[in-house]
């Protein structure tokens, strides 16, 4: 089973509304990441949140964590078109030199 | 934009073929990593590397090779390909920091279809 998964599978918003989706895991981490791909591209990444915070702010971006519940959130706030994508959490697991990516949430925003 | 490339962006070619993609980086990171990616599904790390003459195996079981012999380098080869091989290969890499695992930057990946 998956270290990180996201929840939902996919979200469909319209435009100007705010998306949030969540992560769960299993184990203790150093950090949680937060990655948008667009179809067919790459990853790009957008936050990185360490065990020891609770929230982080990247312009229109807000994640949260708690690690008593081990579990993330994403918000982006005032969606906007060009937001549909997939995005991924990915947990820095303690004690390993390399995260464990979730499958991720597909977010369509429609205009 | 992360200054990571990879090519070929998009690779059809036939069973039992030899193939190398190619991943190459100029931010100097020391740790590189090659995942793949079904489509719509999760990315499964096969390959990653801590610094020159460094390769280790990730998660997910590969048929393929890779090599580090220069630190901005990271081709991954497949000696015999075949059809269950068709997938996405996204290359990555990042800084590389003890006891913490940091932001990776991606390659835009590469489409390989294997008839």
């Amino acid at each position: 089973s998956q270290q990180g998964e996201e929840d939902p599978q996919a979200l469909s918003i319209q435009e100007g509304e705010n998306a949030t989706m969540n992560c769960s895991y299993k184990t203790s981490i150093n950090n949680l990441q937060w990655y948008r791909q667009n179809s067919g591209r790459g990853l790009v990444h957008l936050i990185l949140i360490r065990s020891n915070e609770r929230e982080k702010h990247s312009g229109r971006l807000r994640v949260t964590l708690d690690t008593s519940k081990k579990s993330s959130s994403l918000l982006i706030t005032a969606s906007r078109a060009a937001d549909t994508a997939s995005y991924f959490c990915a947990t820095a697991v303690k004690g390993y030199q390399k995260v464990t990516f979730g499958i991720g949430t597909k977010l369509q925003v429609i205009p | 934009e992360a200054d990571i490339y990879q090519t070929p962006r998009y690779l059809v070619i036939g069973t039992g073929k030899k193939i190398t993609l190619e991943c190459s980086q100029t931010m100097g990171h020391d740790k590189m990593y090659w995942y793949q990616q079904d489509p719509g599904m999760e990315l499964h790390l096969i390959h990653y590397s801590y610094g020159v003459n460094s390769t280790e195996k990730g998660d997910l079981s590969s048929e393929s090779t890779v090599s580090r012999i220069r630190t901005e380098h990271f081709p991954l080869t497949l000696e015999s390909a075949r059809p269950s091989h068709t997938s996405q290969y996204l290359c990555a890499s990042s800084e590389y920091v003890r006891g913490s695992q940091e932001t990776q930057y991606f390659g835009p990946g590469t489409r390989l279809l294997v008839l």
